[in-house]
């Protein structure tokens, strides 16, 4: 299972576009790199998925390499509603995957006016 | 759909006491999370169950804790007996292997809060 590594903690301010990268050295050809969102007292809940180049939705883009080894999370014009642990995901997410999807450390994203 | 429903959201007990944290997964899911969260120590993976099936439990902390999945529709994580240390935020997980669009989205209920005396 790959293990990842993303940065402790990052400040922002709102409007600021902000990129949170996460480093993968060890991905599996089937792996999926999927981001999620943690508010206080809450579960983590899907943000993004990817699995190659760039991946985009309503609410941030992903941008991964052409050899898989990192990814960036990116938020447009984040506001105060953003802060919150963003943690980055990489497993096997195919029906005959394994199922040993472990959480790294998270970032903790603080955005101030 | 109602989405993973956890229970109990808060529970206070005192060390030697029995706790046991309930799951019900979102229907049609087919494997199941049980996952801790602490300051020290993030967000763990306790066990995970396929099919009902527990497939790996090497993240359970020792023998106090046990879980069990006796049907498709309900899990049990259960400390016998709690400590001072297991206090933490209990998380319950659910998806569907391999589900197309967002593949095998991990989905997680609110989470129980324990608290150990």
């Amino acid at each position: 299972l790959a293990k990842t590594t993303q940065p402790i903690s990052m400040d922002s301010y709102e409007g600021q576009e902000v990129n949170i990268t996460c480093s993968h050295n060890n991905i599996a050809t089937n792996d999926y790199i999927t981001w999620y969102q943690q508010f206080p007292s809450q579960g983590p809940r899907f943000i993004i998925q990817g699995y190659k180049t760039k991946v985009t939705n309503e609410v941030a883009s992903l941008f991964i390499p052409a050899d898989r080894k990192s990814s960036t999370l990116s938020l447009p014009r984040v506001s105060l509603s953003d802060t919150a642990v963003y943690y980055c995901l990489v497993g096997d997410m195919t029906a005959g995957g394994g199922n040993k999807l472990t959480f790294g450390t998270g970032t903790q994203l603080k955005v101030e006016l | 759909d109602a989405g993973v429903i956890q229970s109990p959201r808060h529970e206070v007990t005192e060390m030697g006491q029995e706790v046991t944290l309930r799951c019900k997964p979102i229907s049609g899911h087919n494997s199941l999370f049980w996952y801790r969260q602490t300051m020290m120590r993030g967000l763990e993976l306790l066990i995970y169950f396929n099919n009902n099936v527990p497939i790996d439990d090497s993240g359970m902390p020792e023998d106090r804790f046990s879980a069990k999945m006796p049907n498709a529709s309900f899990s049990t994580l259960k400390i016998q007996p709690s400590e001072p240390r297991d206090s933490a935020v209990y998380f319950c997980a659910s998806r569907i292997p391999g589900r197309s669009g967002r593949v095998g989205e991990l989905f997680f209920g609110e989470g129980s809060r324990l608290t150990v005396l």
